[in-house]
């Protein structure tokens, strides 16, 4: 089963920062956090992981809680081509296969 | 530096034939893993190999599935006398091999659909 909890679905308006929550309560030490988004059909596209510190790319910023047990993921600009499936999915970095939850949908509306 | 290549991207089989799915990894790539998603649904693991060896096949279905990724070539996920049930979408992703940095980079899939 996978480890993390995330919303079903949200919206967000064009242009504005979309922010996805995930809780992962029981991660542990040597697990990362890692995000994917799976837009209709095609395959799941990497977005960026994370240890413990915050990390930011071209694409996003994650932000992990001091304790580790919830990130949020910030598109800071969401635009309609950012509507998807988001995948919070923990596991070590090395080796071992990834286990997908139901993801968030996430609706960019205009 | 080219994606994860894919081939086919949709197959068609008649219930009993044969589906051979191919997968390229990224250049570099010494690990491969292989996922299905039925429709509607999610992602489910199916197996993981390194060259020549199959690591983990703990989410492969025990009969008609087969995985490999030889030496040399692509990485093959084969189902034999296929179902309607194996309709799906077949994604491989490879990944490094490498302790610190072994994210995974997603094909964009074998679509079968099984008549």
């Amino acid at each position: 089963d996978a480890k993390t909890t995330q919303p079903t679905s949200m919206d967000c308006a064009e242009g504005r920062a979309a922010n996805l929550p995930c809780n992962h309560s029981t991660i542990s030490g040597n697990e990362y956090v890692y995000w994917y988004r799976q837009i209709h059909s095609q395959g799941p596209q990497y977005i960026i992981h994370g240890l413990k510190n915050n990390e930011t790319n071209e694409m996003a910023s994650l932000i992990i809680t001091e304790d580790r047990k919830s990130s949020t993921l910030i598109l800071p600009h969401a635009t309609l081509r950012d509507t998807a499936v988001y995948y919070c999915i923990v596991k070590m970095n090395y080796g071992q296969n990834f286990v997908f939850g139901p993801g968030t949908r996430l609706s960019v509306l205009p | 530096n080219a994606g994860v290549m894919q081939n086919p991207r949709h197959l068609v089989r008649r219930r009993g034939q044969e589906a051979r799915l191919r997968c390229s990894p990224m250049k570099g790539h010494s690990h491969v893993y292989w996922y299905r998603q039925l429709p509607e649904e999610g992602l489910k693991f199916m197996v993981y190999l390194q060259k020549e060896n199959i690591i983990d096949e703990s989410g492969m279905p025990k009969e008609r599935f087969s995985a490999e990724f030889p030496k040399e070539g692509p990485s093959i996920l084969r189902i034999q006398q296929v179902v309607r049930g194996d309709s799906a979408a077949y994604f491989c992703a490879s990944s490094p091999g490498t302790v610190n940095t072994d994210t995974q980079y997603f094909g964009p899939g074998t679509r079968l659909t099984v008549l």
